[in-house]
């Protein structure tokens, strides 16, 4: 089993929609939890920090489920802009590496 | 530009010859790693530096690779012997070191090897 999973997608999405992705890890160990956006043939870019309480940041959202091991990402009304790459990264307890999945990709149609 | 930079972009060279690359992490950035990424994938972690020691290595690497980061500043990394299963692109990122730290990516560096 994968230490972290995404749907690779991709999700084709019209503009305006609301779309959601999950990703699952499998170390109970994991501590700190991120969305990253990477865009084609782009470096990576820090989308968000996903906090234990969830947190916001316009039109997106992160949770975080422990219990289920799974962060999820939520995009509200999308944009042509929004389309690209979202990894999830997961560090584990007492170590410096960070563990990307595979990325899901979104494409906003217009 | 007072991101993080890499050098070379782009890296041919032909099976079995050593290539070396260089990243320059954020100035105040103690914090640095070493990421391979193939297409389709994402970002697999290679190697990690806080100031100038090297303080977790993926068991991944083999003993074709390795890094430095001599003074604390800029770091390179070495493969020697290439083989076409390095083809890649190679990620440099650097950090603050504060909770739940951002790591700034560099551009890159896409290694071919023939």
């Amino acid at each position: 089993r994968k230490e972290v999973e995404q749907d690779p997608g991709p999700f084709n999405v019209p503009e305006g929609a609301t779309v959601a992705f999950n990703c699952t890890y499998s170390n109970s160990a994991s501590q700190s939890f991120f969305w990253y956006r990477q865009d084609c043939r782009k470096e990576p870019k820090l989308l968000m920090s996903v906090y234990s309480s969830g947190n916001e940041d316009g039109r997106f959202t992160a949770q975080l489920n422990r219990a289920s091991q799974y962060i999820s990402l939520l995009i509200r009304d999308s944009k042509l802009s929004d389309s690209a790459t979202y990894l999830c990264v997961v560090n584990l307890s007492g170590t410096y590496k960070y563990i990307f999945g595979t990325g899901t990709r979104l494409k906003v149609l217009a | 530009d007072t991101g993080v930079s890499q050098d070379p972009r782009h890296k041919i060279t032909k099976r079995g010859q050593n290539v070396t690359f260089r990243c320059d992490p954020i100035s105040e950035h103690n914090r640095l790693y070493w990421y391979r990424q193939t297409l389709g994938q994402g970002p697999e972690f290679l190697t990690y530096f806080q100031n100038e020691a090297q303080l977790e290595k993926s068991r991944l690497l083999s003993d074709r690779f390795s890094a430095e980061r001599p003074k604390g500043s800029f770091s390179t990394l070495e493969i020697q012997r290439t083989e076409q299963g390095d083809s890649a692109m190679y990620l440099c990122a650097s950090s603050l070191g504060a909770s739940l730290e951002t790591q700034y990516f560099g551009p890159g560096t896409r290694l071919l090897v023939l």
